[in-house]
């Protein structure tokens, strides 16, 4: 089965320390997401990508965080300076525009813990 | 801003049970969605449900989508210990191609009790 792969499954560091989270998106999928998603706030979406164009990243904390898509097959997430609150799970998924029956397949997250 | 309720956001039941968990939205949409989350894992999706009216069922579990109300229902019939989980319906508020935004309710802790 196709799948959305994302690297580090999970992260420790110390605040201050620049974390990059990687996604690989399915195969021939053309729009790509990122979430995070914590207890309090619950599921964010913090950027999308469509053909590799960002198209939204309002819901993104812009003096730290950045996202990228520098080819089809790979998507990251930046945190410089990470911080104490970034701590969460940070989902990728990935979808296909094309198809309207599909939904959006996620990846299995990067657990992220800022001490 | 589209706004996704569900509730209820806590459902503690019994096997052999039925329960319906409900999703509200805020804006009109023709396309919602229905995920299930295990505890530490990833979101797996359940349901598309395309149009007003749209049915679909999987096992124990039923969702359907009416659009006038703006609700979409999750139906769990005869509950068995398997299906304790978190739901979340989505919503995308834009009637265009899958890959859109969503926008995702609170989710709904399922816990089914022997």
């Amino acid at each position: 089965d196709a799948r959305v792969t994302q690297t580090p499954r999970h992260k420790v560091t110390e605040m201050g320390q620049e974390v990059t989270m990687r996604c690989q998106p399915i195969l021939g999928h053309n729009t790509v997401f990122w979430y995070r998603q914590t207890m309090m706030q619950g599921l964010e979406l913090l950027a999308y990508f469509r053909n590799r164009a960002p198209l939204d990243d309002s819901g993104m904390p812009k003096d730290r965080f950045s996202a990228e898509m520098p080819d089809a097959t790979l998507a990251t997430l930046k945190i410089q300076p990470s911080e104490p609150r970034d701590s969460a799970v940070y989902f990728c998924a990935s979808g296909r525009t094309a198809n309207s029956n599909q939904p959006q397949h996620f990846g299995d997250g990067t657990r992220l813990s800022i001490l | 801003e589209l706004k996704v309720e569900q509730n209820p956001l806590f459902l503690s039941m019994q096997e052999g049970k039925n329960y319906t968990i409900y999703c509200n939205y805020s804006t009109t949409s023709d396309r919602l969605y229905w995920y299930r989350q295990d505890p530490g894992k990833s979101l797996e999706s359940l349901f598309v449900l395309l149009s007003n009216g749209a049915v679909k069922q999987e096992g124990r579990l039923m969702a359907s989508l009416d659009t006038k109300a703006r609700l979409s229902t999750l139906h769990i019939t005869a509950a068995v210990h398997d299906l304790s989980a978190t739901y979340f319906c989505a919503v995308d508020p834009l009637f265009e191609t899958s890959g859109s935004r969503l926008t995702f309710g609170e989710g709904t802790q399922l816990t089914v009790n022997p």
